[in-house]
């Protein structure tokens, strides 16, 4: 089936270094997500990038996306402590379970101030 | 900023136990979503719910569960008969049009089921 896997697993930096997390999946796509969550909170969502889309930025926040590696990235720069959290990629289906959005196992990062 | 909340927060029950969890999604969202996770696990999709009636449905979702939406308001998910392995956290979640088309989940902020 068609997911989303992030690596790593888990990440762990200091305040003001970059945090880069990876996403890759299988099957062609609609378009890319990337989502936050606190511990034991829902998800919120932070980016879409779609497949015709190389690079995408918002705050501190840069997601690419290769589709011929089918692969993504989610680069938070300037960490701050308050950004520890897992971080999700989830996708929808280019055919089929075109009402279906599929999260990957996410990233936990930990900041440390 | 409009959210969509869930009831109840934290529900205990038996195992065979049927249990039924509440929604209140985004008022003029037309597409509605269960996922559920397991602690530490990865967030796993249900359902997606659409003009009164199943649009998507995974593996998990089988004959124990089933949706509704009873009112204007409301999306409910019902598990009739409780088993330990339903023990997890369970994710409202809704989007003004389908995800397909690059609309984005606005989610709740879970039910935890524990099943003894």
């Amino acid at each position: 089936s068609q997911q989303g896997e992030e690596d790593p697993q888990a990440l762990s930096i200091q305040e003001g270094e970059n945090a880069t997390m990876n996403c890759s999946y299988k099957t062609s796509i609609n378009n890319l997500q990337w989502y936050r969550q606190n511990s034991g909170r829902g998800l919120v969502h932070l980016i879409l990038i779609r497949s015709n889309e190389r690079e995408k930025h918002s705050g501190r926040l840069r997601v690419t996306l290769d589709t011929s590696k089918k692969s993504s990235s989610l680069l938070i720069t300037a960490s701050r402590a308050a950004d520890t959290a897992s971080y999700f990629c989830a996708t929808t289906r280019h055919s089929g379970g075109y009402n279906k959005l599929i999260f990957g196992a996410g990233t936990r990062l930990a900041v440390h101030p | 900023e409009p959210e969509v909340t869930q009831t109840p927060s934290h529900q205990v029950t038996q195992m065979g136990q049927e249990v039924i969890l509440r929604c209140v999604p985004i008022s003029n969202h037309l597409y509605f979503y269960w996922y559920r996770q397991i602690l530490g696990q990865k967030v796993e999709f249900l359902v997606s719910f659409y003009n009164n009636e199943i649009s998507e449905k995974s593996e998990i979702f089988d004959d124990q569960f089933s949706v509704e939406r009873p009112d204007g308001s409301n999306f409910t998910l019902k598990i009739r008969s409780t088993k330990l392995e339903d023990s997890a956290m369970y994710f409202c979640a809704s989007s003004e049009n389908g995800v397909g088309g690059a609309n984005v989940l606005t989610f709740g902020a879970g039910s935890r089921l524990t099943v003894l």
